[in-house]
């Protein structure tokens, strides 16, 4: 089936640094979305988005984050500067349309803040 | 807030058994919403496995089946059964009609096959 790709699987950074977390999207797919898993928590929605704009974006989406994605490239996610709360695994998410539910998911993106 | 309560793991079967994941589920912002089960196999990413949208409803794929029934707000999933590729996480979730603020999850249930 329709595949995402993210890299990099796993990060290690110090704390204050940024990271840019990068998602490769099914092809054809319009509407992009990050997710964030704490350890033995859910997976809970961050921010979607959609031609060249943040849709919607919840309360987890603090103002040192970021999104966009130049040039129909990677969708990626930035955090700058970090903290040892976004220790977390990242999931990114397409979808062709908007109104279905039907995500297709990457395997996520796991960092570690130190 | 929305929250989506699903059967704690790890859960193992053995082959042809039958399974069952039980899902309730609280919308205090949605009166009726959208409810899924998406599952993870290893080494690949969350997918759609069965959603349904009507209460009352019954969704089914792969042999897993699904009825949405809002009088006691659960989502159950069930299979007959199951076979060793069915050993995967299943995460319960919930949503409204334009997703605007995305998929409440459940917190996955581990299933391992045993032949």
């Amino acid at each position: 089936g329709p595949k995402v790709l993210q890299i990099p699987s796993h990060q290690i950074i110090d704390m204050g640094q940024m990271v840019t977390l990068n998602c490769d999207p099914v092809s054809n797919h319009l509407y992009f979305y990050w997710y964030k898993q704490i350890l033995g928590q859910q997976m809970e929605f961050l921010v979607n988005f959609y031609n060249g704009k943040v849709m919607e974006k919840s309360k987890l989406f603090k103002d040192q984050f970021s999104v966009e994605r130049p040039d129909g490239s990677y969708f990626t996610l930035k955090i700058q500067p970090t903290a040892l709360e976004d220790s977390a695994v990242y999931f990114c998410a397409s979808s062709l349309v908007l109104n279905t539910g039907q995500l297709y998911f990457g395997e996520g993106s796991k960092l570690t803040v130190l | 807030g929305d929250s989506v309560t699903q059967t704690e793991g790890p859960v193992t079967v053995s082959e042809s058994e039958s399974l069952i994941i039980n899902c309730t589920y609280s919308a205090t912002s949605i009166a009726y919403p959208n409810l899924f089960w998406y599952v993870r196999y290893p080494g690949e990413g969350l997918q759609l496995l069965l959603k349904v949208i009507t209460a009352g409803q019954k969704g089914s794929s792969r042999g897993f089946e699904a009825t949405y029934n809002k009088e006691t707000t659960s989502f159950h999933l069930q299979k007959a059964s199951v076979q060793e590729s069915d050993s995967a996480v299943y995460y319960c979730a919930l949503g409204d009609d334009n997703y605007a603020q995305g998929l409440t999850f459940g917190l996955g249930t581990r299933v391992s096959v045993f032949p």
